[in-house]
């Protein structure tokens, strides 16, 4: 596709429910990250994959989030046991390989736990 | 640890005006930044971007001046418009990871 695209654009889920995100990326892009952004904060950063392999999961808030990269294309974000506080918009971009270029970021998508 | 900052949260800036958004970092290993633009309910999309060995990058109403000795680096937009307004986030590269700061809020009024 012409961008980043990420699915589902909104969910609401229940607390104790495990959810699924998905990246699309641009293709051609080797590079992706998963940020997210709480009610009134900045761009928290998640996971960084190069290729399929996460040489940063630093960002990553428990044991709960998890993400794989297949066949350096797509990624999936789960979270596991979803807690209010992961309530939050999920910004996926993705950049050509090497560091100094900019990244493209997806529309985001909405998870609200309740 | 923040290592990129943007300490005022929002702007206010009358048309025609110049705005000027700050962002302060603290690792001199930073050797790219990048300003982002982002309005409600979508992804931020790049601005401007400026490479560690340039103090000036300027595109349009925008500029970038960076100051390595104080690890400061400012976007100025002149003139401002209204469709400015928007979350302005400045962002480092450290080996391939993008780092933001925490964003200010610009409001550009008629």
């Amino acid at each position: 596709g012409a961008g980043v695209s990420q699915s589902p654009s909104n969910k609401v889920t229940e607390k104790g429910k495990d959810v699924e995100l998905r990246c699309d990326p641009i293709s051609g892009h080797t590079a992706l990250y998963w940020y997210r952004q709480s009610l009134g904060q900045g761009l928290e950063f998640l996971i960084y994959f190069q290729g399929n392999s996460a040489p940063d999961k630093s960002g990553l808030p428990s044991d709960r989030f998890s993400a794989e990269r297949t066949g350096g294309s797509v990624s999936t974000l789960t979270i596991q046991r979803t807690q209010q506080e992961d309530s939050a918009v999920y910004l996926c971009a993705s950049s050509t390989v090497g560091g100094n270029t900019e990244a493209f970021f997806g529309q985001g998508t909405r998870l609200t736990v309740v | 640890d923040q290592q990129v900052k943007q300490n005022s949260p929002s702007l206010s800036v009358q048309e025609g005006r110049i705005s000027i958004l700050n962002c302060d970092y603290t690792n001199s290993m930073f050797d790219y930044f990048l300003w982002y633009k982002k309005y409600p309910a979508e992804g931020p999309t790049f601005l401007i971007s400026i490479s560690s060995i340039k103090d000036k990058n300027e595109d349009g109403r925008f500029t970038v001046f960076l100051n390595k000795s104080a690890k400061h680096l400012s976007l100025h937009i002149v003139p401002s418009q209204p469709g400015d307004s928007a979350v302005y986030f400045c962002a480092a590269i450290n080996t391939d990871k993008l780092i933001f700061g925490t964003g200010t809020r610009l409001q550009v009024f008629p």
